[in-house]
């Protein structure tokens, strides 16, 4: 059983660019959520996805959307990208928004 | 969600109990306190999660107070893959309603077990 699986792994992009990261999550799991990890912090919670539509957000501007498909996989995409952008990116599914999250491995973005 | 607060680090001997704290003071009575852990540059890793009763898996066991304000997380054989940083983080565990379960994350606390 695959567990949450994200795309790319790494990822270097140039200021100003646009980025766009995959998830799919963990075989049965419906919810998807994004979070950032600046180094040396904890990660913070980007938005949720259930049921094709933005449940929840936390304080990310505009610039961060994502999208969630009929399969459940979800993209989170970054448009005019910043220094501080660079981070991990982490997706979590879960089945429903309340049970148990499982994250996967990340996407490292580097913007120079 | 409640916050909550951990030692910045703490070491262990291999092979020992890790007994990491947690305080929670302003926790609700509808959040749950669940615990993950992070080794370097991965995803968190789900470890346990409780309301009110001990519980235990084969990860892991979680001791919450009678009073729900501080929990312990415990290791019973600590080893070196054990190195980590652990998360506690309280969280809104019930369908409906208006909150959808994010996961709020500390700093957590550094767990080095040492040969």
């Amino acid at each position: 059983d695959a567990g949450v699986t994200q795309s790319p792994t790494h990822l270097i992009k140039t200021r100003g660019q646009q980025v766009t990261l995959r998830c799919s999550p963990k075989s049965g799991h419906d919810t998807v959520s994004w979070y950032q990890q600046a180094l040396g912090q904890g990660p913070q919670f980007i938005f949720q996805y259930y049921e094709e539509e933005e449940r929840q957000r936390g304080n990310f501007p505009d610039r961060f959307s994502g999208h969630q498909f009929p399969n459940y996989s979800s993209e989170l995409n970054v448009n005019a990208l910043l220094l501080g952008d660079s981070a991990l990116y982490l997706c979590a599914s879960s089945l429903g928004y309340h049970r148990v999250a499982f994250f996967g491995q990340g996407t490292r973005l580097t913007v120079v | 969600d409640a916050k909550t607060t951990q030692p910045t680090s703490m070491d262990c001997a291999e092979g020992r109990a890790a007994n990491l704290p947690c305080n929670h003071s302003t926790i609700s009575g509808n959040e749950y306190v669940y615990w993950y852990r992070q080794i370097h540059s991965q995803g968190p890793q789900y470890i346990i999660h409780g309301l009110k009763n001990n519980e235990t898996n084969e990860m892991a066991s979680l001791i919450i107070t009678e009073d729900r304000k501080s929990s312990t997380l415990i290791l019973p054989h600590a080893t070196l893959r054990d190195t980590a940083v652990y998360y506690c983080i309280v969280r809104v565990l019930l369908a409906g309603g208006t909150s959808y379960g994010k996961l709020t994350f500390g700093q957590g606390t550094i767990l080095t077990v040492h040969p």
